[in-house]
């Protein structure tokens, strides 16, 4: 009965393939996220959507791109992937009000 | 420049001994301040939640406290316990449009036996 739940958990690829990392949620929330934590272990948002609005943080390459099939689920593909993009990727989603509510992470590694 | 800024950016402590945490912001306008507790491997889980007209809030050992004039906030532990080791994260969030929610690169906490 995990509230949002991501896979894989880990991803190791090489630079230049095409990825995706699975987020569902089953909370009922109305919007969900993507965040990206770096080895400094900032957590910086890349994107957040709900059924009527989809928002880009504008630092996030296009190589990066949401979709989202229904309420519940919110993927994130990666295409051509590079070194830089190796971090841990979170899945989050929310309310106006309440506090987010995290995945455990996918550990990206690109060689 | 919306920012959250977190002090120590580790920590020690001994089993049982307390400990606080700082945060200090420039997020603005100001919306609300959470503390979520980030173990190893693990999303972050939400603490505690305060808005403007809060200074303080518990949540079991974790108190929190916010200072809206300062733009500051701590987390203070009580009774340290060796499942408290995990980074502390401070998140601000803010009411305008767009992205409004900023982290701080957390605190990470070490408790010893």
């Amino acid at each position: 009965d995990t509230a949002v739940s991501q896979t894989p958990k880990y991803l190791v690829t090489q630079m230049g393939n095409d990825k995706s990392i699975k987020c569902e949620q089953n909370l009922g929330h109305d919007t969900m996220y993507w965040y990206k934590q770096d080895s400094k272990k900032f957590l910086k948002i890349m994107f957040s959507y709900n059924n009527k609005e989809l928002i880009i943080n504008e630092t996030v390459p296009n190589r990066f791109s949401p979709k989202s099939p229904d309420k519940a689920h919110l993927n994130l593909h990666i295409n051509s992937l590079e070194l830089g993009d190796s971090a841990v990727y979170f899945c989050a989603s929310g309310t106006v009000d309440s506090p987010l509510h995290f995945g455990n992470g996918t550990r990206l590694t690109v060689t | 420049k919306n920012q959250v800024e977190q002090s120590p950016q580790s920590l020690i402590i001994l089993e049982g001994k307390n400990c606080t945490l700082q945060c200090n912001y420039t997020v603005s306008p100001f919306s609300n301040l959470r503390w979520y507790k980030q173990d190893t491997g693990r999303g972050p889980v939400s603490l505690t939640i305060m808005t403007f007209s809060e200074n303080t809030k518990s949540n079991g050992r974790y108190t929190a406290t916010l200072d809206a004039d300062t733009k500051q906030s701590s987390l203070h532990i009580t009774a340290s316990q060796l499942s408290d080791s995990a980074s502390y994260i401070c998140v601000v969030s803010a009411g305008t449009g767009g992205f409004k929610t900023i982290f701080g690169a957390g605190t990470r906490l070490f408790v010893k036996a």
